[in-house]
């Protein structure tokens, strides 16, 4: 049962346009989400988080929305740049102390120069 | 920045032989995890392990496998008898109480 979907494999986008990353759960108890940026041959590292009592949280050109009544999230990078260009993951833990995460397949975001 | 460490980077092993490997937490962090990805595939949950103990496991952590932390510093994950469907880059994490993980660089295990 795979908890948290990411339903397109690959991404490509324009230099300075926008990148629109989209992540699907279906477990109503995750109350907690995080989208991890990873690029070949390194580890994923955290990019950013969102508690479900929000619906937005920005930083930088990284923003994350929550559409809990859809089981709907998304990463927003705007502007994009090449060294975006890496396989971004969603994941929700089961509970806030950041205990076991599901993990989606991941989207190969490609920035085009 | 603070940093979690795998080592070594690159494992060849023959199939039925034990496998050692280490992973360095950050220091105040208090969740630990193993984490694995077959090429090509997804990032699969092993293992999390919290007060000197396994906390949760998936299906995949069977009775090959176990998880140390011998010294307080350290964290290992040991497979005693690898098969060549153990083949995969392996990931250690470790997280504070409510932060996202840090990720080691993973260590690329070859059974061949």
């Amino acid at each position: 049962d795979q908890q948290v979907k990411q339903n397109s494999p690959s991404l490509s986008v324009q230099e300075g346009r926008i990148s629109i990353l989209n992540c699907d759960y279906t477990n109503s108890m995750f109350d907690y989400f995080l989208w991890y940026k990873k690029y070949p041959a390194e580890g994923p590292t955290f990019l950013i988080s969102i508690s479900s009592i929000k619906d937005k949280n920005e930083d930088g050109r990284f923003t994350v929305f929550l559409n809990k009544s859809a089981k709907h999230l998304s990463l927003h990078i705007v502007p994009s740049q090449p060294g975006d260009s890496a396989v971004y993951f969603c994941a929700a833990p089961l509970n806030t102390n950041a205990g076991k995460s599901t993990f989606g397949d991941g989207t190969t975001l490609t920035v085009k120069p | 920045e603070p940093e979690v460490t795998q080592t070594p980077s690159h494992q060849v092993t023959q199939m039925g032989q034990e496998v050692i490997l280490r992973c360095v937490p950050i220091s105040n962090h208090l969740y630990f995890y193993w984490y694995r990805q077959i090429l090509g595939q997804k990032v699969e949950f092993l293992v999390s392990f919290y007060n000197n103990e396994i906390s949760e496991k998936s299906e995949i952590f069977d009775d090959q496998f176990s998880v140390e932390r011998p010294d307080g510093s350290n964290f290992t994950l040991k497979i005693r008898s690898t098969k060549l469907e153990d083949s995969a880059m392996y990931f250690c994490a470790s997280s504070d109480i409510v932060g996202g993980y840090t990720f080691g660089s993973g260590t690329r295990l070859t059974v061949v």
